[in-house]
């Protein structure tokens, strides 16, 4: 599996922006992938191919990479969006999930 | 709609064997794969191996190879993983994920509801 490191956690208030990094050498050369994953759910997919976003997944979402460092971005977060959150790539055979990112909105 | 619908939970004693199933529905079962991911307690998303259902072509991560077994049934449109001799620390939810390659990626979208297994003597 690639590494992907992102924060273990971040804590904005309601209506700020919430930014969530993974850093990781494959996303220089391969798309990443976000998924959202509230307590005792499945994971969501909410943004693919680094910055596009699935029908129904609200336009506060939205994903941007630098180099080696893909970012979610949640413009207006609200206390929904709550949950942990996965960066997730791969190339060839090997498949690599951050370990992700506990997003706190009080 | 695309489903995947898994089995329901397991409670299983050290030693004994198990097969989960995951039910694709809503699409063509045999375009995609469809990949298995464990999460153990207050963990993050392991990726633990991935079949294409038409031909059964599977491949393991390294950290699971000879661990479990994954297979599919195309005529039932299900994939199934196996473990032939549970551990404690086999206990965890295990979600199965549908795949498409995209650009040389395997790009999962659909996820499964998740089969909690419970080892426990």
């Amino acid at each position: 599996s690639y590494e992907l490191t992102q924060p273990s956690s971040v804590s904005v208030s309601p209506g700020q922006t919430a930014r969530i990094t993974c850093s990781g050498d494959v996303l220089a050369k391969k798309y990443a992938r976000w998924f959202q994953q509230k307590p005792g759910q499945a994971p969501v997919l909410v943004i693919y191919k680094d910055s596009e976003r699935p029908s129904g997944i609200p336009e506060r979402f939205s994903g941007s990479s630098s180099g080696t460092t893909v970012t979610l971005t949640i413009s207006g977060a609200q206390v929904e969006d709550e949950a942990d959150y996965y960066c997730y790539s791969a190339a060839d055979n090997n498949l690599g999930f951050g370990g992700g990112t506990k997003l706190t909105v009080l | 709609e695309v489903q995947l619908v898994q089995s329901g939970a397991e409670v299983k004693k050290p030693g004994e064997s198990l097969k989960i199933s995951c039910k694709g529905s809503g699409y063509s079962f045999t375009s995609y794969w469809i990949g298995w991911v464990r999460q153990m307690p207050g963990k993050g998303l392991e990726w633990m191996g991935i079949i294409y259902p038409g031909d059964s072509d599977t491949r393991y991560s390294p950290s699971f190879q000879g661990q479990v077994t994954i297979s599919a049934d195309k005529s039932i449109s299900t994939a199934y993983l196996q473990w032939s001799s549970l551990k404690a620390s086999d206990t965890a939810m295990y979600y199965c994920a549908r795949a498409a390659v995209a650009g040389g990626e395997f790009a999962f979208d659909y996820w499964g509801q998740g089969t909690l297994v419970t080892v426990s003597s």
